[in-house]
């Protein structure tokens, strides 16, 4: 079981705003930044946010990342059908000097 | 661009023996920290190792510990994998990552990725 908490699955609508969590304890999520990461069906991931806030080069204005304490966050805004995809959140852990991945989240556009 | 390239995987038995590399082009090799990462089939991403940005430290996650080993040479700009002592839960597409620079890149976000190789560890 991952040590970063998220929800299995998350859906809404075309232009629907559509957000995940991801929790930890206060010696990952609170030490260092989250980052996250898309990936598309069949392909490999992409980074998507970096350093809790910060939107990588040709990512969309519509995806945003936040945090708060333990818990950080994903929001897509204005959801599209090619957001289709899982995210997984991310950080580096200094009790274990290792990175670590969330269990991800599977988005489903409807 | 930049472009990483993984090769190596296949079907292999449990016990054997296997290299990954990962080719890196378009960036400067020499300045990122560099992971690798594997998705076994349906399966969320694990991290497994990465390698400071000049070789001189290594992490591992604790299940590949004494059995695998990242290496990294830079006027190949390529990273390596070296498995041993597989076992069939080491079933996985393997992915390497760029970290970022610097002596703290290792706890980086991972801007560019490799398409990935497919090990297979069975009998």
């Amino acid at each position: 079981q991952s040590a970063l908490i998220q929800p299995p699955s998350a859906s809404g609508t075309p232009g629907q705003r559509v957000s995940i969590s991801c929790s930890g304890s206060s010696s990952i999520i609170g030490r260092h930044t989250t980052n996250w990461y898309q990936q598309l069906p069949g392909t490999a991931p992409r980074l998507l946010i970096y350093s809790n806030i910060q939107r990588p080069l040709g990512v969309p204005d519509r995806f945003s990342g936040s945090k708060s304490g333990t818990s950080a966050s994903l929001a897509i805004s204005g959801l599209q059908s090619e957001d289709e995809a899982d995210y997984f959140c991310a950080t580096w852990d200094d009790s274990l000097n290792n990175y670590v991945f969330g269990s991800g989240t599977r988005v489903i556009v409807l | 661009q930049v472009r990483l390239v993984e090769s190596g995987g296949g079907v292999v038995q449990p016990g054997r023996s296997l290299r990954l590399s990962c080719e890196a082009s378009g960036v400067t090799f020499s300045n990122y920290a560099m992971h690798w990462v594997r998705q076994a089939p349906g399966k969320g991403l694990e991290w497994v190792a990465a390698i400071s940005y000049d070789g001189s430290n290594e992490y591992y996650v604790d299940s590949v510990k004494g059995r695998l080993t990242i290496s990294r040479h830079s006027s190949k700009n390529t990273l390596y994998l070296q498995m041993n002592s597989l076992r069939p839960e080491d079933t996985a597409v393997y992915f390497c990552a760029t970290g970022g620079t610097g002596s703290g890149g290792h706890r980086g976000g991972f801007a560019y990725w490799g398409q990935g190789t497919l090990l297979t560890v069975s009998s």
